[in-house]
């Protein structure tokens, strides 16, 4: 079964650095997100992303916050100057066209210390 | 607005035990409703879905219909197993473009 890919598993930084997650979506699939869970909280949507811009964006989703999609596979999400309170499990997911279902992925857990 | 709410956790449960997790939701017309489960140290998992009023949706003998009358998504399985041990988790997309929000999580604990 196809399925969202998520690197690294896990990820140790230091305040202030930059980090890159990276996804790779469902191949045929068009709607792209990224997805944040601080540990023992709620999922909370971060981003959307169709037909190679932001469609929407929570406020969460600061000027710190980026993404892009580089090549025909990649969904990359950059966090330029990491807090303490970016500490998190970030989950990428994606859409096919018919909207019927978002698929995740195993998710990166970030640690900023 | 739009918004999920699941009874609070943890739920401790014996092997064979009936389940039940609580979710009702507010949104504006009938969007589709799903369960997703997370395992210990693992990612978000769909584990079953009901695109409109009164389907039922199954997987791996958990089963919920999709309530108009009582805007409810209430999960159930008969008889739980240890492996069933997670955080489910009730949610619904607020707009076309598959934005979901999600309740708050229940955990779920099923002891041998």
């Amino acid at each position: 079964e196809p399925e969202v890919t998520q690197t690294p598993s896990h990820q140790v930084t230091q305040m202030g650095q930059e980090v890159i997650l990276r996804c790779v979506p469902i191949s045929n699939h068009l709607y792209f997100y990224w997805y944040r869970q601080i540990l023992g909280q709620k999922v909370e949507f971060l981003v959307s992303f169709y037909n190679n811009e932001i469609s929407e964006k929570s406020e969460i989703f600061d000027d710190q916050f980026s993404v892009e999609r580089p090549d025909g596979s990649n969904f990359t999400l950059k966090i330029r100057s990491t807090k303490l309170e970016d500490s998190a499990m970030y989950f990428c997911a994606s859409m096919d066209i018919s909207g019927n279902t978002i698929y995740f992925g195993e998710g990166s857990w970030l640690t900023v210390v | 607005g739009d918004s999920v709410t699941q009874m609070e956790g943890p739920v401790t449960l014996s092997e064979e035990a009936f389940l039940t997790i609580n979710c009702t939701y507010t949104a504006t017309g009938y969007p589709s409703l799903f369960w997703y489960v997370q395992y210990p140290g693992e990612g978000l998992q769909l584990l079953l879905k009901a695109t409109k009023a009164d389907d039922k949706g199954s997987n791996k003998g958990f089963e919920a219909t999709y309530r108009k009358e009582t805007t409810s998504f209430h999960l159930e399985k008969g008889s739980v197993q240890v492996s069933d041990s997670a955080v489910y988790f009730c949610a619904l997309p607020v707009n076309q473009g598959g934005k979901l929000i999600f309740g708050q999580g229940t955990e779920l604990s099923v002891k041998p």
